[in-house]
C-alpha cells in the first residue's frame, strides 16, 4: 500500500522568498510521485510529475521538485514567491488498487503569501 | 484536448434528500474514472473509481452509490443524504497507467442543512 505525508498543514513565506514545501511517501514499488495545486473552489490542477526519468522535475510556475530514493521525498520548491501562488498542494503517489492504478493523496499545505 | 464537466456547482439539500451529481470527460475515450469527496482538513478521500461502463470499485463503505452508464459518464448518488455528506466533490479522469496523472473536474459544493 502506498501513503504520503505532508509536514505542515500551513506555510507561510513573503512574497519572494524560497518555496518548500515537503512531501514524503512510502511505495512498496517504485513510485510515481505527483504535486497538484488547488486554488479556493476549483478543481485540481497538476504542478509536475516525477515517472522515474530524470530526478529533479520541472514543473509550471516555477516550481520544481528532487525525487530522492533515501529519503523517501519528494519536496516542492519555488525559487521566489509571487501573491498568486497562495494556495493548497497536494502530493500524491500512485499505486496499484487491484491491478488498477490510483493516486493516493496526502492532506495537503496550504501555502500563505504575505506581501 | 480533454475536458471534464461536473454539474452542478452547487448544491445545497436537506438531510433525508436524494442527490445525483454528474461527471462527464470529452476528447477521450475509455477512461478511467474517479470520485473524491474532500473535507476541510482531511484532503481528498477516495470514493469510487472506474476502468470501464458498469465497472464500479468502491474505497470506502457509506451512503453513497456510483454508475457509469456510458464510457465518459460518472454519476454520484445517494439515496437519502446524510449531515456528514457535506462537502466539496470532484470528480477526475486518467489513462490506464500508473504513471499516468489524473485530470480533474471543477468540482461540486454539496451543503447538507
Amino acid at each position: 500500500a502506498q501513503s504520503v505525508t505532508q509536514l505542515g498543514s500551513h506555510v507561510s513565506v513573503s512574497e519572494g522568498a524560497l518555496v518548500l514545501l515537503r512531501c514524503n511517501y512510502s511505495s512498496s514499488v517504485p513510485p510515481y510521485l505527483f504535486w497538484y495545486v488547488q486554488y479556493p473552489n476549483q478543481g485540481l490542477q497538476l504542478l509536475l510529475k516525477y515517472t522515474s526519468a530524470a530526478t529533479l522535475v520541472k514543473g509550471i510556475n516555477g516550481f520544481e521538485a528532487e525525487f530522492k530514493k533515501s529519503e523517501t521525498s519528494f519536496h516542492l520548491t519555488k525559487p521566489s514567491a509571487h501573491m498568486s501562488d497562495a494556495a493548497e498542494y497536494f502530493c500524491a503517489v500512485s499505486g496499484l488498487n487491484s491491478g488498477y492504478s490510483t493516486l493516493t493523496f496526502g492532506k495537503g499545505t496550504m501555502l500563505l503569501v504575505s506581501p | 484536448s480533454q475536458t471534464i464537466h461536473q454539474w452542478p456547482a452547487t448544491l445545497v439539500q436537506p438531510v433525508g434528500s436524494p442527490l445525483s451529481l454528474e461527471c462527464t470527460v470529452e476528447g477521450t475515450s475509455n477512461p478511467n474514472l474517479y470520485w473524491y469527496r474532500q473535507a476541510a482538513g482531511r484532503g481528498l478521500q477516495l470514493l469510487f473509481y472506474s476502468v470501464g461502463i458498469g465497472q464500479i470499485s468502491s474505497e470506502v463503505p457509506q451512503n453513497l452509490s456510483a454508475s457509469r452508464p456510458q464510457d465518459r459518464q460518472f454519476i454520484l448518488s445517494s439515496k437519502k443524504l446524510l449531515l456528514s455528506d457535506s462537502g466539496f466533490y470532484l470528480c477526475a479522469w486518467s489513462g490506464g497507467l500508473a504513471s499516468n496523472e489524473q485530470f480533474f473536474g471543477p468540482g461540486t459544493r454539496l451543503t447538507v442543512l
